[in-house]
């Protein structure tokens, strides 16, 4: 069992719509970071938490420490938000442990 | 400010060959890594250097070397390729507040 899994693997939604993805880790961790990978491959760092909920534009990410569960929230879903979204966990100092990501496709 | 950068983008090599990816940052950050990429695996850490002079083993160090040169260049070597290393890498730098900056990648082929 990986120890980030992400659901669901792959997502397909009509313009306007309120997206979640959601990420569950089974290892302790000091830090959580959502990723955006681009289809051209790039990769931008778009949240790191460590608790709470921060927000960034249409973008929401929310962590559960107890439940080792976070959540990506997209408002008003745009066909340019589509992407790889992937979860990470920082384990230790350096470590990082990534989820196989999520696919979203967004549909005008 | 170019970020973080990598070379070659794209590389095949033969089976048992030998080669080294170029990463180098210009954001004076302490933090170095190299990740590889496969698919429906996400990305693996292969090694990390948390400032010039030290480099630690990731998750899949197994066929890979690294050298930190300094503190904005921090190199990758196979020294005797294999396809099972056939991904896509990765190399990404971090500030003291953890936000990981990542280069555009190297496709590299094994045959």
């Amino acid at each position: 069992k990986n120890e980030v899994e992400q659901s669901p693997q792959n997502l397909t939604a009509q313009e306007g719509e309120f997206i979640t993805i959601n990420c569950s880790y089974s290892v302790g961790i000091s830090a959580l970071h959502w990723l955006q990978q681009h289809p051209g491959g790039g990769i931008v760092s778009l949240f790191m938490l460590s608790s709470g909920k921060k927000k960034h534009g249409r973008l929401i990410a929310t962590i559960n420490i107890q439940e080792k569960h976070s959540s990506l929230h997209i408002t008003a879903s745009h066909p340019r938000d589509s992407a790889v979204y992937i979860c990470a966990v920082k384990v230790g100092n350096n470590d990082m442990r990534f989820g196989a990501g999520t696919r979203l496709t967004v549909k005008p | 400010n170019a970020g973080v950068t990598q070379t070659p983008k794209f590389q095949v090599l033969k089976t048992g060959q030998s080669m080294t990816l170029q990463c180098a940052q210009d954001m004076n950050h302490n933090s170095m890594y190299w990740y590889r990429q496969d698919p429906g695996m996400g990305l693996r850490l292969i090694y990390y250097s948390a400032s010039e002079g030290t480099t630690d083993k990731g998750e899949v160090p197994n066929g890979y070397n690294v050298s930190r040169l300094n503190k904005r260049e921090f190199s990758l070597r196979l020294e005797s390729a294999a396809p099972s290393q056939t991904s896509v890498y990765f190399c990404a730098s971090s500030n003291r507040v953890d936000t990981q900056y990542f280069g555009p990648g190297t496709r590299l082929t094994v045959l």
